[in-house]
């Protein structure tokens, strides 16, 4: 069975305070392991979908990076505004047939102070 | 990204009832799904919903329990049947289609709490 376990469930970080926050997978044939935003009161929010090891993707102050065993998603110089909590899931790779299930993390929930 | 609507956006609910949660897309998309959110607990899918023929449902899910109805390419109900305390929880749905390949994007959910 899939599964994802990310960490840590909980990362205070000063504004400006660079952090990784990490994702760790089991998955018999990885087809896409994707990066959500959920703040409070709202549905996930697409960041990042990354196919292969050694893939890397960007969006502003987010870095997004794959191994064939885990993920980081690096938050440089992090502001108030990136408090969330960021969600990892990971999409299963299977012959013969679809298959659209994600297995998601419980989750980091960050907390950017200024 | 398709832009996705779901209602209500919470209600409250007594024991023994059953509540039906509506998504909307502003565009026709072929795969929709539903999610669950329990507190402290993971998103988890309940089941992808084909326009045109049954809901396909994930292990520990039954149809008597979550039916779904998806009339068309734009609009897929979910109804919680027979409610219970444990079925509290963040209802999503979810649709793939979009500028990234085989990624899903996610409704604003449905915040359900049993009395």
């Amino acid at each position: 069975e899939d599964q994802v376990t990310q960490s840590p469930e909980a990362l205070r970080l000063q504004e400006g305070e660079s952090s990784s926050l990490n994702c760790s997978y089991t998955v018999s044939g990885l087809r896409g392991l994707f990066w959500y935003r959920q703040d409070p009161g709202k549905g996930p929010e697409f960041l990042f979908t990354l196919y292969s090891a050694g893939e890397e993707k960007e969006k502003e102050r987010l870095k997004a990076t794959l191994t064939k065993k885990e993920s980081f998603l690096h938050i440089t110089a992090p502001k108030p505004e990136d408090s969330a909590t960021y969600l990892c899931a990971v999409r299963r790779l299977r012959s013969g047939g679809s298959n659209y299930k994600l297995t998601f993390g419980k989750g980091t929930l960050l907390t950017v102070n200024p | 990204s398709a832009v996705i609507s779901q209602k209500p956006s919470r209600d409250i609910c007594q024991r023994g009832t059953s509540l039906t949660i509506q998504c909307q897309v502003d565009s026709q998309v072929t795969m929709m799904f539903w999610y669950r959110q329990q507190p402290g607990q993971s998103l988890t899918l309940i089941a992808t919903a084909n326009q045109g023929s049954e809901a396909t449902y994930e292990s520990g899910f039954v149809i008597d329990k979550f039916p779904i109805s998806r009339p068309n390419l734009t609009f897929s109900t979910l109804t919680v049947s027979n409610m219970s305390p444990e079925d509290s929880s963040i209802y999503l749905c979810s649709v793939e289609g979009g500028s990234v390949q085989e990624t899903q994007y996610f409704g604003p959910g449905t915040r359900l709490l049993v009395l």
